[in-house]
């Protein structure tokens, strides 16, 4: 079956340090790939999202190229803030099927 | 658009009591989703709707679960003989498509329903 592999957390940077988060991926033929966010307190929402093989998805300074060759999707954020403190999911599916979502990586940023 | 509702948002109950969560999806909508989520761990997926009709059950879906979108709208998920390890947030999402048709892959979430079975 579909599955995604996720970094395990939880991650600590500081403010204004660089950011990645490795989401992989294993699915028979060539799914969308997602992120999600969590904030504290707050629902999932979509951060952002790639269709196609080397689609590169960006959102609120987050980026996230889809490698196909390497089955992979790492988010990556070039100066983190505290704002950006919350859970990240990432995900996968086949057209508007359901999402398979890897186990999380609570994000914490310090000031 | 005031996005996906769910209600109630907190349930507390006994082992072996039923409970019932709904959710409204956002009104254009015809896709709707069940996940449930536990502590420390990814949304999984319970069922999907497409307007009333139920297309997919995972098999963590027991028979104990029940799940329906009769008018196409709003959906109802329900829980009988509750045990412990139900206890989770239950979350419901929803998707659709563009007027002329294009299927939109995005899904919309809900805040979840918290459930408590001591």
């Amino acid at each position: 079956g579909n599955s995604v592999t996720q970094m395990e957390g939880p991650v600590t940077l500081s403010e204004e340090a660089f950011l990645t988060i490795n989401c992989t991926y294993t699915a028979t033929g060539y799914p969308s790939l997602f992120w999600y966010v969590q904030y504290p307190g707050e629902g999932l929402q979509l951060l952002l999202k790639a269709t196609k093989a080397d689609d590169k998805g960006s959102n609120k300074g987050f980026e996230a190229t889809y490698r196909k060759e390497t089955t992979s999707f790492h988010l990556e954020k070039g100066s983190v803030q505290v704002s950006d403190s919350a859970v990240y999911f990432c995900a996968l599916s086949f057209g508007n099927e359901k999402l398979t979502f890897g186990t999380g990586t609570r994000l914490t940023i310090i000031p | 658009d005031t996005g996906v509702s769910q209600d109630p948002r907190h349930k507390i109950t006994k082992r072996g009591q039923n409970v019932t969560f709904r959710c409204d999806p956002i009104s254009e909508h015809n896709r709707l989703y069940w996940y449930r989520q536990t502590l420390g761990q990814g949304p999984e997926f319970l069922t999907y709707f497409q307007n009333e009709a139920q297309l997919e059950k995972s098999r963590l879906l027991s028979d104990r679960f029940s799940a329906e979108r009769p008018k196409g709208s709003f959906s109802t998920l329900e829980i009988q003989r509750t045990e412990q390890g139900d206890s989770a947030m239950y979350l419901c999402a929803s998707s659709g498509r563009t007027s002329g048709g294009r299927v939109l892959e995005t899904q919309y979430f809900g805040p979840g329903t918290r459930l408590l079975v001591l």
